[in-house]
């Protein structure tokens, strides 16, 4: 276990709601990412948060939001949701000091169905 | 275009048996390459890291080589077991951490 939880662990939506999926990071972490893998395919970056503030983010449209808190825990939030984001959804918690980014440590993933 | 590339997309093989996974990628500079092992179902879990400076690390039964010359890496699997079956993610981090993940190379071990 890499001691990052992730709920729920399966949701189904309908298109055009809005879902917000969260994440526990690792103790001792200050950097999440979140990333969203469709099936038969490698984790695709979102964003990253370190210490609550954005810092960087991927190809994905502002319906796609975040959020870090003070105990580094994280949320997604997808709003209008679309048939193509039916995927899995990784966060991963990591430790960042003066440089570099320590190893990622991965969720177990929320499983999104869209219909 | 992805920026990183692996192959074979999937293999099959023996328990017992070695095999090799591929990865080219073309983003530069970077900071590290990581292998990751994904099971069905669950999160990636970290198999090796290595700087743009280092050629090869180990972790157990695993093998990881860099070539940033030729912007190559390798996975090897040494003595497979049932439980190497998996899908290994090869993850590039360039300097502004926004990292390029691999479509992974699914291996299927049978006994």
């Amino acid at each position: 276990e890499t001691g990052v939880t992730q709920s729920p662990t399966h949701l189904i939506k309908t298109r055009g709601q809005q879902v917000t999926l969260r994440c526990s990071s690792q103790s001792g972490h200050n950097t999440v990412s979140w990333y969203q893998q469709a099936l038969g395919q490698g984790p695709q970056f979102i964003f990253q948060y370190y210490r609550e503030e954005e810092n960087g983010r991927g190809n994905f449209p502002p319906r796609f939001s975040g959020l870090q808190f003070p105990n580094y825990s994280s949320e997604l939030n997808v709003n209008a949701l679309e048939l193509d984001d039916s995927a899995l959804y990784l966060c991963a918690s990591s430790r960042r000091t003066s440089g570099d980014t320590d190893t990622q440590y991965f969720g177990p993933g929320t499983r999104l169905t869209v219909l | 275009k992805n920026q990183v590339e692996q192959s074979p997309q999937s293999l099959i093989i023996l328990e017992g048996k070695n095999c090799t996974l591929q990865c080219n990628y073309t983003v530069s500079p970077f900071s590290n390459l990581r292998w990751y092992k994904q099971d069905t179902g669950r999160g990636p879990v970290s198999l090796t890291i290595m700087t743009f400076s280092e050629n090869t690390k180990s972790n157990g039964r695993y093998t990881a080589t860099l070539d940033a010359d030729t912007k190559q890496s390798s996975l090897h699997i040494t003595a497979s077991q049932l439980s190497d079956s998996a899908s290994y993610i090869c993850v590039v981090t360039p300097n502004d951490y926004k990292l390029s993940f691999g479509a992974g190379t699914t291996v299927t071990v049978r006994a």
